[in-house]
């Protein structure tokens, strides 16, 4: 069946540090992918997408780049800060799948120290 | 534009009492509806979803159920709690007949059972 897969954390960094977050996924047909941010105490809020191969998603200096080949997702960015402090999870929804169910990785805490 | 509401947000509830959570969505019509949970550290469970109303797929068996009696308001039931029913409760929405599924998640509510 489908499956996301997501580096283990927590990840800290140091404020202005470059972040990656790995994501790899396996699915039957082509699927869309997501990363979604969760802030303390909140719900999940959809940080980017994208929607078919080398499509690239960006939002917020955040970006992540849709590759087939490689099956992966990673999210990136160039400068984090102690406001990007949260769980991160990647997620895809598979076509194939009914009543578009996401199928979320496990998650991923950042850590920004100032 | 579209919201998410649930209520309440914070709950506290004996073991073997009864649970009612409700969830509802302004600005669209006919979305997909979905409850998950997330116990303290881990990812998202998938715990019911619905493409209509009175139609609710189950994903996992337990003492929860779920029902649909609008378009757009979704609710959570259990008739009694277990101390194994702790955890954050997400309901999302997706529009239907959507190609990409993208979902998007209400605040949460945050139920203690003691």
């Amino acid at each position: 069946g489908d499956s996301v897969t997501q580096m283990e954390g927590p990840v800290t960094l140091s404020e202005e540090a470059f972040l990656t977050i790995n994501c790899t996924y396996t699915a039957t047909g082509y699927p869309s992918l997501f990363w979604y941010v969760q802030y303390p105490g909140e719900g999940l809020q959809l940080l980017l997408k994208a929607t078919k191969a080398d499509d690239k998603g960006s939002n917020k200096g955040f970006e992540a780049t849709y590759r087939k080949e490689t099956t992966s997702f990673h999210l990136e960015k160039g400068s984090v800060q102690v406001s990007d402090s949260a769980v991160y999870f990647c997620a895809l929804s598979d076509p194939y799948n009914q009543g578009g169910k996401l199928i979320f990785g496990q998650g991923t805490e950042l850590s920004v120290k100032p | 534009s579209q919201t998410i509401h649930q209520w309440p947000a914070t709950l506290v509830q004996p073991v073997g009492s009864p649970l009612s959570l409700e969830c509802t969505v302004e600005g669209t019509s006919n979305p997909n509806l979905y409850w998950y949970r997330q116990a303290a550290g881990r990812g998202l469970q998938l715990l019911f979803y619905s493409v209509g109303i009175g139609q609710i797929s189950s994903e996992v068996p337990q003492n929860l159920s779920a029902s649909r009696p609008q378009d757009r308001q979704f609710i959570l039931s259990s008739k009694k709690l277990l101390l194994s029913d702790s955890g954050f409760y997400l309901c999302a929405w997706s529009f239907g007949g959507g190609t990409s599924y993208e979902q998007y998640f209400g605040p949460g509510t945050r139920l203690t059972v003691t």
